[in-house]
C-alpha cells in the first residue's frame, strides 16, 4: 500500500535558522512527491514537487525539498525561516499508473516559527 | 480570479439535513476531486472526477453524492446529515491524473452538523 508519513507533529524554529520538515514515503513503483502548505483557515498551495531529475527541487516562497531514494525521503526544506512561515505542511504522493490523481498526504507539520 | 473556488465558505446545519457545496475551476483542468480534512487535519480523498466521469469513490456513504454537469464544476450533495461529517471539505482540480500534474486547491467549506 501507498503511504507518506511525516514523523514530526510539530516543529519550532527560531526565525533566521534553517528549518526542516521531514518526509518519508512508501510506494511501489515511481514516487511522485509533493510539498503543500495551508494557513490558517485557508486552502492547501502548492510548494513544490519532484518527478524525476534532480534530488533538489526549487519551489515557492524560498523553499526546497531533497529527493533521497535509498532513504525513502522528501524532507522539506529552507535555509532561513520567516514567522509568516508557520503554517501545516502536507507532504503527499501521487501514485503511479493509478490513472486517477489520487494524492495521498501525510498527517502533517505544524510548523512554528518564533521571532 | 480565484482559480478553485467552493461556496459556501462555512455551513452550519442540524441532523437530518440536506446541503450543497459547490465548487467551480477557472483553469481549463480536466480533472476534480474532493477530499474531506477531519478535526485531526488528516485529508482524505472522497472523489474524483475525470473529464465529468467518476474515477474514485472511496468509500465514502451512499449519503455523499457528487455531481459534474461539466468539466469547471463538481458539487458535492450530502443527505441526511450526521454528526460525524461536522468536517472541512476541500475541493480540488488538476490537468488531468497524470502523476506528475499537482492538483490545486479550493479555500474549504467548513461544514458544522449540530
Amino acid at each position: 500500500a501507498q503511504s507518506v508519513a511525516q514523523p514530526e507533529d510539530q516543529v519550532n524554529v527560531a526565525e533566521g535558522n534553517p528549518l526542516t520538515v521531514k518526509c518519508t514515503y512508501s510506494v511501489s513503483g515511481n514516487p511522485y512527491l509533493f510539498w503543500y502548505v495551508q494557513y490558517p483557515n485557508r486552502g492547501l498551495q502548492f510548494l513544490l514537487k519532484y518527478i524525476t531529475g534532480d534530488n533538489l527541487v526549487k519551489g515557492s516562497y524560498g523553499f526546497e525539498a531533497e529527493f533521497n531514494k535509498s532513504q525513502t525521503s522528501f524532507h522539506l526544506k529552507k535555509p532561513s525561516a520567516l514567522v509568516s512561515d508557520s503554517a501545516l505542511y502536507f507532504c503527499a504522493v501521487r501514485v503511479s499508473s493509478s490513472n486517477t490523481g489520487k494524492l495521498i498526504f501525510g498527517q502533517g507539520t505544524t510548523l512554528q516559527v518564533k521571532p | 480570479d480565484t482559480a478553485v473556488s467552493q461556496t459556501p465558505k462555512y455551513l452550519v446545519t442540524q441532523m437530518g439535513n440536506d446541503k450543497s457545496i459547490k465548487c467551480e475551476q477557472n483553469l481549463g483542468h480536466d480533472t476534480m476531486y474532493w477530499y474531506k480534512q477531519d478535526s485531526k487535519k488528516f485529508l482524505k480523498i472522497m472523489f474524483s472526477y475525470n473529464n465529468k466521469e467518476l474515477i474514485i469513490n472511496e468509500t465514502v456513504p451512499n449519503r455523499f453524492s457528487p455531481k459534474s454537469p461539466d468539466k469547471a464544476h463538481l458539487n458535492l450533495h450530502i443527505n441526511s446529515l450526521e454528526l460525524g461529517d461536522s468536517a472541512v471539505y476541500f475541493c480540488a482540480s488538476s490537468l488531468g491524473v497524470q502523476e506528475n500534474t499537482e492538483a490545486f486547491f479550493g479555500q474549504g467549506t467548513r461544514l458544522t452538523v449540530v
